[in-house]
């Protein structure tokens, strides 16, 4: 158990429909990172927050958004959802940021199937 | 763009042999680091290697970098079925951030 908790672990909705993915970082740890992972497209980085401030921005698209609340944890909004949009979403946490060397633990993931 | 890349994409060995998958990168990095991933599961770490850092072990696990030509191996000795998984190496691009290659599938047959 890495102690980063997401929900939900599976979810299935409809194109077009909107959903929020939820993560709990690991007790003490500052950043929180956003990963999309499908077969075509591999382990993507999304977006990266550091004690509730975007740092990172990568492959995210428009519909998509996040936040990190006072109390750390981050939530992901996915809209418009397409086929497309079916992945694996990974929320990880670290204490601070990659350059300090420091280990980015990861969720399970929420499955996401777009039907 | 990935920053890594691993070689092979698909490696099989019989249980008890060395496993050897590489990375290349393409930036100037801070440091590098491996995960483990079991089918449908969470990343797991399994070690950080620092730029300024050649070489370093973790039980079975030993990785190189070479800084010089932006390359890193991660080597699994007497490998187990349970070291079945994908192997992905990951650097700090641009330091806020992690940047995964496309990952190694190991299969370790028993």
């Amino acid at each position: 158990d890495s102690g980063v908790t997401q929900t939900p672990k599976h979810l299935i909705t409809a194109t077009g429909q909107r959903v929020t993915l939820r993560c709990s970082p690991r007790s003490g740890d500052l950043s929180v990172y956003w990963y999309q992972q499908s077969l075509d497209q591999g382990l993507q980085f999304l977006i990266q927050y550091y004690n509730g401030e975007e740092r990172a921005k990568g492959n995210i698209l428009e519909r998509f958004s996040a936040q990190q609340f006072p109390d750390l944890h981050s939530e992901l909004n996915l809209s418009s959802l397409e086929l497309g949009d079916s992945a694996l979403y990974f929320c990880a946490s670290s204490v601070a940021l990659p350059r300090a060397g420091n280990t980015i633990y990861f969720g399970e993931g929420s499955w996401l199937t777009v039907v | 763009s990935q920053q890594g890349e691993e070689d092979p994409q698909a490696l099989s060995i019989q249980e008890g042999e060395n496993a050897t998958m590489n990375c290349s990168y393409k930036t100037s990095i801070n440091n590098l680091q491996w995960y483990r991933q079991n089918s449908g599961r969470g990343l797991v770490h399994l070690i950080l290697i620092r730029s300024n850092e050649r070489e370093k072990h973790s039980g079975r696990l030993r990785v190189t970098l070479d800084t010089s030509k932006k390359s890193s191996s991660l080597l699994i000795t007497a490998s187990r079925a349970a070291d079945t998984a994908s192997y992905f190496c990951a650097t700090d691009a641009d330091g806020n951030k992690l940047v995964f290659g496309a990952g190694t599938i190991l299969r370790v047959k028993s």
